[in-house]
């Protein structure tokens, strides 16, 4: 059972431009949403995360935005870089104990 | 210094062969995570320690045994390899707590012929 769907799968944006990935969980219980980049051949890394009492959280480029009542969120990436082109996972979790659920990834190639 | 080191990085080895994977890590955590990545590149926990103590078992087939010796250590033995059980297994710590940054290693890469 896929309780985080994330999409698209791939992505292609022009240097410049604003990448913007979609996720919607099912989960109510879910109460942290974290986003994680990953590079090839590299583990994940946390990009930026949120919780469900604010609608939006931006750090740099990279900006979250929350819509608890869709349970939908969304990662924008400003000024898309060649350096951003990675994949990314959305991610939820609850509980002390971090039983994360990721999404499928989107790979986004950002091209000069 | 690397935060979570695991060994080996790559790995191919025929079918029916024990194998293990051995993930350490240096962050002081209280947590450690074993997740499987397949082809699709689809990420799933398997395992999660925390203090040594097994908290976290997903349905993973019993041919496959987490050890952690202590709480820096989680080590992953799988017996009777299947073509299936290639993928990049990833060791991951963090320290307990809703939303405590989890911190992935680089990955072993496991190829069963």
């Amino acid at each position: 059972q896929q309780q985080v769907k994330q999409s698209p799968q791939s992505l292609i944006v022009q240097k410049g431009g604003i990448s913007i990935i979609n996720c919607a969980y099912e989960n109510t219980a879910f109460d942290y949403f974290p986003w994680y980049q990953q590079f090839p051949g590299k583990g994940p890394a946390l990009l930026i995360a949120i919780r469900p009492d604010v609608s939006e959280k931006k750090e740099g480029r990279f900006t979250i935005s929350f819509n608890k009542s869709a349970k939908q969120f969304s990662l924008h990436i400003m000024d898309s870089q060649p350096g951003d082109s990675a994949t990314y996972f959305c991610a939820a979790s609850h509980g002390g104990y971090q039983k994360v659920t990721f999404g499928t990834g989107t790979k986004l190639q950002v091209i000069p | 210094d690397t935060a979570v080191s695991q060994t080996p990085k790559y790995l191919v080895t025929q079918m029916g062969n024990d194998k293990s994977i051995k993930c350490e890590q240096n962050l002081g955590h209280d947590t450690m995570y074993w997740y499987k990545q397949d082809s699709k590149k689809f990420l799933k926990i398997m395992f999660s320690y925390n203090n040594k103590e097994l908290i976290i078992n997903e349905t993973v087939p019993n041919r496959f045994s987490p050890k952690s010796p202590d709480k820096a250590h989680l080590n992953l033995h799988i017996n009777s390899l299947e073509l299936g059980d290639s993928a990049v297994y990833f060791c991951a710590s963090s320290q307990k707590g809703a939303g405590n940054t989890i911190y992935f290693g680089e990955g072993s890469w496991l190829t069963v012929v």
